[in-house]
């Protein structure tokens, strides 16, 4: 399979605690993107990667909030102290630099907080 | 800022009968407008994309829009409903930062027997 793939697919956590999501863009993807979506909404844009460079972050990614992509792989999201709010969809997406944006997403992780 | 509105939450169709799916947009320059398909519990998955070449835009799994930009609209259409196209639909245009896509809030599609 080369398309995008996010692990955990679920996560079940109590409030309080901090949880990792990994998400693996396709291969040849440089740009990679994080997204939130709560039930009944679109997806949020959170912050975006090229190559390992973070360029941009939104203002829903608090202080508790924190990606990496060390190699310009992989990436990693990290949520300290989750709180009942951050309950959601979590998709990651990739792109081509040169392609006319067209980004392609991974199945989720959704990240329930009890 | 760039942004889209999709009208109607919710749509339902009997087999066979059309599909018509509303998107308006908002952008400061040509935008560049995209629909996506999400079904339960998985990613989206991208069914087109206008980038200002050709009005009328062909997708995969029969669907198309067309870009209007007097109504500044990009409606998807599929002339025959199947069951399979039951889902949720994304409209979305490119954010003027270049880096990141505006989402609408999704219109999610039913289909009758």
């Amino acid at each position: 399979d080369t398309g995008v793939s996010q692990d955990p697919r679920h996560k079940i956590t109590k409030r309080g605690q901090n949880v990792t999501f990994r998400c693996d863009p396709i291969s040849e993807h440089n740009r990679l993107y994080w997204y939130r979506q709560t039930l009944g909404q679109g997806p949020e844009f959170l912050t975006y990667f090229q190559n390992e460079a973070q360029l941009e972050k939104s203002r829903l990614l608090s202080d508790r909030f924190s990606a990496e992509r060390p190699k310009g792989s992989f990436s990693t999201l990290e949520i300290q102290r989750t709180e009942q709010g951050d309950s959601a969809m979590y998709l990651c997406a990739s792109s081509l630099a040169g392609t006319v944006f067209e980004q392609y997403f991974g199945p989720g992780t959704r990240l329930t907080v009890t | 800022a760039q942004s889209v509105t999709q009208l109607g939450s919710h749509v339902s169709v009997s087999e066979g009968a059309l599909v018509l799916l509303r998107c308006n947009y908002s952008s400061s320059v040509p935008p560049y407008l995209f629909w996506y398909v999400q079904y339960p519990n998985q990613g989206l998955q991208l069914l087109l994309k206008y980038t200002s070449a050709a009005t009328l835009v062909k997708g995969i799994n029969g669907f198309e829009a067309e870009f209007k930009k007097s109504e500044t609209s990009f409606h998807l259409t599929k002339p025959s409903a199947h069951m399979s196209d039951a889902a949720e639909y994304f409209c979305a245009v490119k954010g003027e930062d270049n880096n990141d896509m505006r989402f609408g809030a999704g219109t999610r599609l039913t289909v009758k027997p």
